[in-house]
């Protein structure tokens, strides 16, 4: 079965205190690992899908990372706006297709 | 601006009475998703369809809850008769299906029902 936990469940910043976020998976076989942003009262918002360890991907003030049994978000010199829950999941290779598992998501406070 | 749509945005109803949600996914993607998100459990997928064609609701009630695709742009899900359990922000995603690369999913606003 596939998991997926984040750490920390909640974190709080100063405005330009740069942190990480951490998404720990178990997958049979990794198709993609992706991030979105939930703001209170919305949907998700997609932000990034990663596909193979080693890879980066970056956005404004977020860069996304992937090793083989982890995925980290690093948010450099954060702004009020960055406050919000920020979920992963993870899609595997499997024969019904395109299934997420998400794990239960950092909420980042950012204060001015 | 491509959006999925959901109505309606909150429904506060009576326990034992029918819930019916829409959701119209972005033009031409062809998966539907419909999630139930709660304090208690996060993200749960309910169900999913690829084509209009139900591929997995192992995460739905069976006894209570329904889904369909009647046609491409419109999914439902129904809930009958309805209990104060089933309380929840339901929430519709759509993708396409590229077949190599992972499948992405974007989110509607998400429907916020309250059952007393």
């Amino acid at each position: 079965e596939d998991q997926v936990t984040q750490s920390p469940e909640a974190l709080r910043l100063q405005e330009g205190e740069s942190s990480s976020l951490n998404c720990s998976y178990t997958v049979s076989g990794l198709r993609g690992l992706f991030w979105y942003r939930q703001d209170p009262g919305k949907g998700p918002e997609f932000l990034f899908t990663l596909y193979s360890a080693g890879e980066e991907k970056e956005k404004e003030r977020l860069k996304a990372t992937l090793t083989k049994k982890e995925s980290f978000l690093h948010i450099t010199a954060p702004k009020p706006e960055d406050s919000a829950t920020y979920l992963c999941a993870v899609q595997a290779w499997e024969t019904s297709g395109s299934r997420l598992t998400f794990g239960e998501g950092t909420q980042l406070t950012v204060n001015p | 601006d491509a959006r999925v749509t959901q109505t309606p945005r909150h429904k506060v109803t009576e326990m034992g009475q029918e819930v019916t949600m829409r959701c119209q996914p972005i033009l031409g993607h062809n998966t539907v998703f419909w999630y139930r998100q709660t304090m208690m459990q996060g993200l749960e997928l309910l169900a999913y369809f690829r084509n209009r064609a139900p591929l997995d609701d192992s995460g739905m009630p069976k006894d209570r809850f329904s889904a369909e695709m009647p046609d491409a742009t419109l999914a439902t899900l129904k809930i009958q008769p309805s209990e104060p359990r089933d309380s929840a922000v339901y929430f519709c995603a759509s993708g396409p299906v590229t077949g190599v690369l992972a499948d992405e999913q974007y989110f509607g606003p998400g429907t916020r029902l309250t059952v007393t």
